[in-house]
């Protein structure tokens, strides 16, 4: 079956150690997007690939950093993680060009202590 | 400005009633609308979407979607709830100008009570 895929599931971090997330796919699309996603709050989008175009949100700390190798896979980078950095962390992606609605993965869990 | 909002933090029914979680929204132009699940420590699910024709959408898991343009809702129903229904729901619309970005409700909290 087509899928979004995000490996780990679980991450614990030390406060300021570097940290990567991974997500691929295997729909096929263009769009990728990398959500923060606190305590059952809505998802807050950090940034979005329309192929290798990158697209930052204006809000976005420059903390968090982003890379699209190729058209399967997605990371997601954090330079120097702090205490307020823990959240669920969600991959997604869409067709550019389809009917919009956006194909999530499990997510990662980020624990920083 | 674009806007979803769910009116209710939290829905309570009991197994076997109908239920509704609520949505309204406020875009420029032609609203295209979606609904997602979100079980504990899980992505986000896609329950349907709203894009055009029939009012009445349906979709995943048996849920369907209304949408009332003259009230600008798009409320998501169930004939009957079953007890694995609960967990949280968001609404989303397309944003206006942006085909990429969706513009996300709060969320609502449905607990089906046995």
């Amino acid at each position: 079956d087509a899928m979004v895929i995000q490996n780990p599931r679980y991450q614990v971090t030390q406060f300021g150690k570097p940290v990567t997330l991974s997500c691929s796919q295997t729909l096929n699309h263009n769009v990728m997007y990398w959500y923060q996603q606190k305590s059952s709050q809505a998802p807050k989008l950090l940034f979005h690939y329309y192929d290798k175009d990158f697209n930052n949100e204006a809000d976005t700390p420059d903390n968090f950093q982003s890379r699209r190798p190729n058209t399967s896979f997605c990371f997601l980078d954090i330079r120097s993680p702090g205490l307020g950095d823990a959240a669920m962390y969600l991959c997604a992606t869409s067709r550019e060009g389809g009917s919009y609605e956006q194909y999530f993965g499990p997510g990662t869990r980020l624990t920083v202590t | 400005a674009q806007s979803v909002a769910q009116p209710e933090d939290q829905v309570n029914v009991a197994e076997g009633n109908p239920l509704t979680v609520k949505c309204t929204y406020s875009v420029s132009g032609n609203p295209y609308l979606f609904w997602y699940v979100q079980y504990p420590n899980r992505g986000l699910q896609f329950l349907l979407k709203y894009i055009t024709g029939d009012n009445l959408v349906k979709g995943s898991y048996g849920f369907e979607a209304e949408f009332n343009k003259s009230q600008t809702s798009f409320h998501l129903k169930k004939p009957s709830a079953l007890v694995s229904d609960s967990a949280l729901y968001f609404c989303a619309v397309k944003a206006a100008g942006n085909n990429r970005k969706l513009i996300w409700g709060l969320g609502t909290s449905l607990a089906v009570n046995p």
